[in-house]
């Protein structure tokens, strides 16, 4: 069964630095594009970033281009979320996401998620 | 702010059915790209429903359905169970702003 844990979440300051990982297991992980999907509390779904599997083509959404980027070590099968210049509305759940290779753009497996709290 | 317009929430008595939509624009669905739907549980990481457009995962039972046309899509839950109690999204891609998810619609089992 295909397993993706996320770790590295915490309380951080205003302005602040954060490095999420995501460990994948059970499935080829080079073989798969990767992304970063975030919720903040009691709110929607929010894409974050994307990453293929070979690394050549890299995608963030506006709200945290040139602050977060992402990486991916497929040796280590580890997926990774550098996130700077944090700010308060960057508080959410950041879940590790796996591409689905059918037709289309999607996630097929999620981890269970870490909380990343941004507050003074 | 997501781009994908859903109602914030439906309910129906067990047995029943009841459907989501999704609306889109020309810049997302209408452009023909697929839409998915994905299930979260209270507490639980969201997980895939349906895939391009009317497609079930293994494991996930018929009673739901997907559906698109045109700038819109619909999730169809029938024979409602208290099991399915949870919060529904749908998701597409846009030419802009690449993945995107709907607004979210919370299902109550009366």
């Amino acid at each position: 069964e295909v397993q993706l844990v996320e770790s590295g979440g915490g309380l951080v300051k205003p302005g602040g630095s954060l490095r999420l990982s995501c460990a994948g297991s059970e499935f080829p992980f080079s073989s798969y594009g990767m992304n970063w999907v975030r919720q903040a509390p009691g709110k929607g779904l929010e894409w974050v970033a994307s990453i293929t599997g070979g690394s050549s083509f890299i995608d963030y959404a506006d709200s945290v281009k040139g602050r977060f980027t992402i990486s991916r070590d497929n040796g280590k099968n580890s997926l990774y979320l550098q996130m700077n210049s944090l700010r308060a509305e960057d508080t959410a759940v950041y879940y590790c996401a796996r591409m689905g290779q059918s037709s289309g753009y999607y996630f097929d497996h999620w981890g269970q998620g870490t909380l990343v709290t941004v507050s003074s | 702010q997501s781009v994908l317009t859903q109602p914030p929430s439906v309910s129906g008595a067990p047995g029943q059915r009841v459907t989501i939509s999704c609306t889109g624009s020309s810049s997302n669905i209408g452009a023909g790209y697929d839409v998915f739907w994905y299930q979260q549980l209270p507490g639980t990481a969201p997980k895939l429903l349906i895939y391009g457009n009317t497609n079930r995962p293994s494991g996930v039972p018929d009673r739901f359905s997907g559906s698109k046309s045109g700038t819109s899509a619909s999730l169809a839950i029938t024979g409602l169970q208290a099991e399915d109690e949870a919060d529904y999204y749908c998701q597409s891609y846009d030419r802009s702003l690449s993945y995107v998810f709907g607004t979210g619609t919370k299902v109550t089992v009366l």
